[in-house]
């Protein structure tokens, strides 16, 4: 079974600019959840996606979309990026909701100069 | 305020040695789960704890939940280089699925 992927691994981008994440949960997983992680705040997450629905929202501003199309695939955008955006950009999957027992993907680690 | 307090931060020892770490907290969790990262991966699910003073072993690592369900420990035994990574631990309350993750235990064991 395979497991969640996440592309692409390392991203450099400028200020200002935007980026878009993806995300390919594990098969038959509906619920993707994205987490941000840094040094320091640890990890924080930003929304969940199921049914290609937002479910759940974070506490991070409205720079941080995302979206799900119908085989459960999920993206992640970022718009006017700020070098505190730096981050480990985190994809979890799980089987029908949010949860803390989770799968996750090996990351996308974001550098914004 | 952290929702869920690791402690220690930081543990670096030899090879052998025994270590525990702690996830504290003040609310109550229905469960909570414990991961470990390694650099450059994400996290890693290894145990979920559900009901207060349950303990739990896999292989040379031992989880216990408090009988409060509002903390949770996890101690290694003779600790492996392989042991080396970030230790996460996570959990939902007030009746949310959304979980919050401690900032984890840094621990490097040297050979």
């Amino acid at each position: 079974k395979a497991g969640v992927t996440q592309t692409p691994r390392y991203l450099i981008k400028t200020r200002g600019q935007q980026v878009t994440l993806s995300c390919s949960p594990i098969s038959g997983h509906r619920s993707v959840s994205w987490y941000q992680q840094t040094p320091g705040q640890g990890l924080q997450f930003l929304f969940e996606y199921f049914s290609e629905t937002q479910r759940n929202k974070g506490n991070f501003p409205g720079r941080f979309s995302g979206r799900q199309f119908s085989n459960s695939r999920s993206e992640m955008n970022v718009s006017t990026l700020e070098l505190g955006d730096s981050a480990l950009y985190l994809c979890a999957s799980s089987l029908v909701q949010v949860s803390a027992e989770a799968f996750f993907g090996q990351g996308t680690r974001l550098t914004v100069v | 305020t952290q929702l869920l307090e690791q402690s220690p931060q930081f543990l670096s020892i030899q090879e052998g040695e025994n270590l525990t770490v702690y996830c504290n907290s003040s609310s109550v969790f229905s469960s909570l789960q414990w991961y470990r990262q390694e650099p450059g991966e994400g996290p890693v699910l290894l145990v979920t704890v559900v009901t207060g003073g349950e303990v739990k072993k896999l292989k040379r690592l031992t989880f216990q939940f408090g009988d409060a369900r509002k903390d949770s420990s996890l101690h290694i035994t003779a600790a492996q280089p392989g042991d080396t990574g970030l230790y996460l631990c996570a959990g939902a309350t007030g009746g949310s699925y959304i979980p919050t993750f401690g900032r984890g235990t840094s621990l490097i064991v040297h050979p």
